[in-house]
């Protein structure tokens, strides 16, 4: 059974940093896009970014609002992404989701994992 | 970045009824697009990627279409668990965007 679970959420001072973790089970991990969506409170979705798998080196693409800020690295020996956020805003408030990123050609977030929630508060 | 609108941003809607929610891309973005489901507190829902094709396990009354940029995703007959909100992606640029969500209420 495929499952991710988000963790390292929690409350962060505006200027500080955060690294939350995706630990995902029952597939090659490896060769696999991760992707980050977050989600404002009672707002919509929003891709943060995403890291390719081993077989296409691994490299990471962001939304404009966090490129500089957030970084998306991967452990395939350990099955976690990781995604490190630094000079935190009170706007980066939200759940963090980790996704799957599925292809038949045309890609899409096949399995989600349950969320960890950022708040960014003085 | 490629914007997505969706159309209605919300639906009233009665058991039974068919639905459809609109999703225009800003550009021409060749069926690279899904649509998801999201109820209260949960994560979102994969139910139809690449504009038409249905996720495995999602019940059949869900359907997917697309003329040009536009795409449509169809309940045929609305079931009480159908009531979320409804969001569109596009996955044709690397800078991936979503539509802003329609949310389907109970008339």
């Amino acid at each position: 059974e495929v499952q991710l679970v988000e963790s390292g959420g929690g409350l962060v001072q505006p200027g500080r940093s955060l690294r939350l973790s995706c630990t995902a089970s029952g597939f090659t991990f490896g060769d696999y896009f991760i992707n980050w969506v977050r989600q404002a409170p009672g707002k919509g979705l929003e891709w943060v970014g995403f890291i390719r798998g081993t077989a296409y080196g691994g490299t990471t693409e962001y939304a404009a609002s966090v490129n500089g800020r957030f970084t998306i690295s991967r452990d395939d020996s350990k099955s976690i992404a990781y995604l490190q956020m630094n000079s935190l805003k009170t706007e980066d408030t939200a759940m963090y989701y980790c996704t799957r990123q599925g292809s038949s050609g045309y890609p899409y977030f096949d399995y989600w994992g349950q969320g960890t929630l950022v708040t960014v508060s003085s | 970045d490629i914007q997505m609108t969706q159309s209605p941003s919300s639906l009233s809607a009665s058991v039974g009824d068919r639905v459809t929610i609109t999703c225009r891309a800003s550009q021409s973005i060749a069926s690279h697009l899904n649509w998801y489901q999201q109820k209260p507190g949960k994560a979102p829902k994969l139910l139809i990627y690449a504009a038409s094709s249905l996720q495995s396990g999602v019940p059949s009354r869900f359907s997917g279409s697309e003329s040009g940029t536009d795409f449509t995703l169809t309940i045929s007959s609305l079931q009480p668990e159908d009531f979320a909100t409804y969001y569109c992606q596009q996955t044709y640029s690397t800078i991936i965007t979503f539509g802003q969500g329609t949310r389907l209420e109970i008339k």
